[in-house]
């Protein structure tokens, strides 16, 4: 059974500092997700990693995909309050022709302080 | 495009009552899958429908049932409703199962059960 797991799973950051979530999962995939979520709200995406090295950068957070060590980051540069939010990632445990089965880690609680 | 769409936003339930949970896809979209997010939690995946047919189940009893029709639309049933049912149900949109597509969620429906 795939187990996905993320650490932190609270960060209290300061405004215009530097910081990077960890997802690691336990079976092989090449398909990674995060998602970020405000309270209340449903997931919005944030990037799709699709390959080994894979690396998106997208404003103040870049993710990277490392399918050999099963590992995924999400770094966040020069923290904003409008950051704080849950964030997720998910890993896609199917192949061939079953795609569309996520698992979520746990969740990583961000909250960014003036 | 609409996005994702789900119906209704909130619902409050009795125990042992039923209750039908309804998603219209994305535009272009013809694969829906369910997850369950309780408080607190990550998403967990219920089911995936493709084809008007039940593709991929998690490890939710046959309380859960769902269909889709030929529109792609789909709907999530669950019977004899138990207070641990309350939850953000998430309905997720994508480009069939087998086309590894991102997948797009909707607003959720917060069902409470009493």
């Amino acid at each position: 059974e795939l187990k996905v797991e993320q650490n932190p799973l609270f960060l209290s950051m300061q405004e215009g500092k530097n910081y990077t979530i960890y997802c690691n999962y336990s079976t092989t995939s090449d398909r990674l997700y995060w998602y970020r979520q405000d309270p209340g709200k449903s997931l919005e995406s944030l990037f799709v990693l699709l390959s080994n090295g894979a690396v998106k950068q997208e404003g103040r957070l870049m993710a990277s995909l490392d399918t050999k060590a099963r590992l995924s980051t999400l770094h966040i540069t020069a923290a904003v309050h409008d950051l704080s939010a849950t964030y997720f990632c998910a890993v896609d445990n199917a192949g061939g022709t079953s795609y569309g089965k996520l698992t979520f880690g746990q969740g990583t609680i961000l909250t960014v302080h003036p | 495009d609409a996005g994702v769409t789900q119906s209704p936003t909130h619902l409050i339930k009795t125990r042992g009552q039923q209750v039908t949970l309804r998603c219209s896809p994305k535009s272009g979209h013809d694969t829906v899958s369910w997850y369950q997010q309780a408080l607190g939690q990550g998403p967990q995946f219920i089911f995936q429908y493709y084809e008007e047919e039940e593709r991929q189940r998690g490890n939710f009893p046959d309380r859960f049932s769902g269909h889709q029709f030929p529109n792609y639309s789909s709907e999530l049933n669950v019977n004899a409703l138990l207070l641990g049912d309350s939850a953000l149900y998430l309905c997720a949109s994508s480009l069939r199962p087998g086309g590894g597509t991102e997948a797009f969620f909707g607003q959720g429906t917060r069902l409470t059960v009493v």
